[in-house]
């Protein structure tokens, strides 16, 4: 059955490195989104994408991560340099947008990053 | 600004009913959803209400007063499997043109 994918699984770097996170979403989804999960916050909308287009990345720090689809088959997350309090869970999600239906949102099995 | 509230923590035996509750603050509302998550795994989607009443899945309903601001999931006939941390979340309109805002999650535990 179609599910979101994410690679890696987990990543575990040093303070200061480059951390690619990337996503493929369910084919045929028009919506993409980058959450990130701490037990402090919860889960965070970091960055949503609509037709490839990005829409909202107002809860993404813009000096450190940046988020992009270059294709409509993936969709990555970008963090440079990375710092401990990157340490998270990231989920990306994929849906068909709002409708009278809703905007039910399929999400991968995330990414756990530890930055040391 | 916006807000979700629900309960950190519920309990209940195993076979009993059990209600989480959801009360927001938003401007822009379309609908409430609620997920479910297992620990080390990914929300899953259970339910979305846009309109006021009841939608009934199986053992899960769900609950929605537009004019309270309040939602709530309910759980029948409770199993060890629904264990788990569920989450409401809100979507509504934003500057982008639509936003979707979690609760900081409410974990149930089922106990025999």
């Amino acid at each position: 059955d179609a599910r979101v994918t994410q690679t890696p699984r987990h990543k575990v770097t040093e303070m200061g490195q480059e951390v690619t996170m990337r996503c493929q979403p369910i084919l045929g989804h028009n919506t993409v989104f980058w959450y990130r999960q701490t037990m402090m916050q919860g889960l965070e909308l970091l960055a949503y994408f609509r037709n490839r287009a990005p829409l909202d990345d107002s809860g993404m720090p813009k000096d450190r991560f940046s988020a992009e689809m270059p294709d409509a088959t993936l969709a990555t997350l970008k963090i440079q340099p990375s710092e401990p309090r990157d340490s998270a869970v990231y989920f990306c999600a994929s849906g068909f947008g709002l409708s009278e239906r809703g905007d039910t949102q399929y999400f991968g099995p995330g990414t756990r990053l530890t930055v040391l | 600004g916006q807000s979700l509230e629900q309960p950190s923590e519920v309990t209940a035996v195993e076979g009993a009913i059990v209600q989480i509750n959801c009360t927001y603050q938003t401007s822009g509302f379309y609908g409430l959803s609620w997920y479910q998550q297992h620990d080390g795994g990914a929300p899953t989607f259970l339910s979305y209400n846009a309109l006021d009443g009841l939608e009934e899945t199986g053992r899960f309903s769900s609950f929605l007063s537009r004019s309270d601001s309040y939602g709530y999931l309910l759980l029948q006939e409770l199993q060890m499997k629904d264990s788990a941390s569920y989450f409401c979340a809100v979507s509504s309109s934003s500057d982008s043109g639509y936003a979707l805002n979690f609760g900081k999650g409410t974990s149930l535990l089922v106990t025999p």
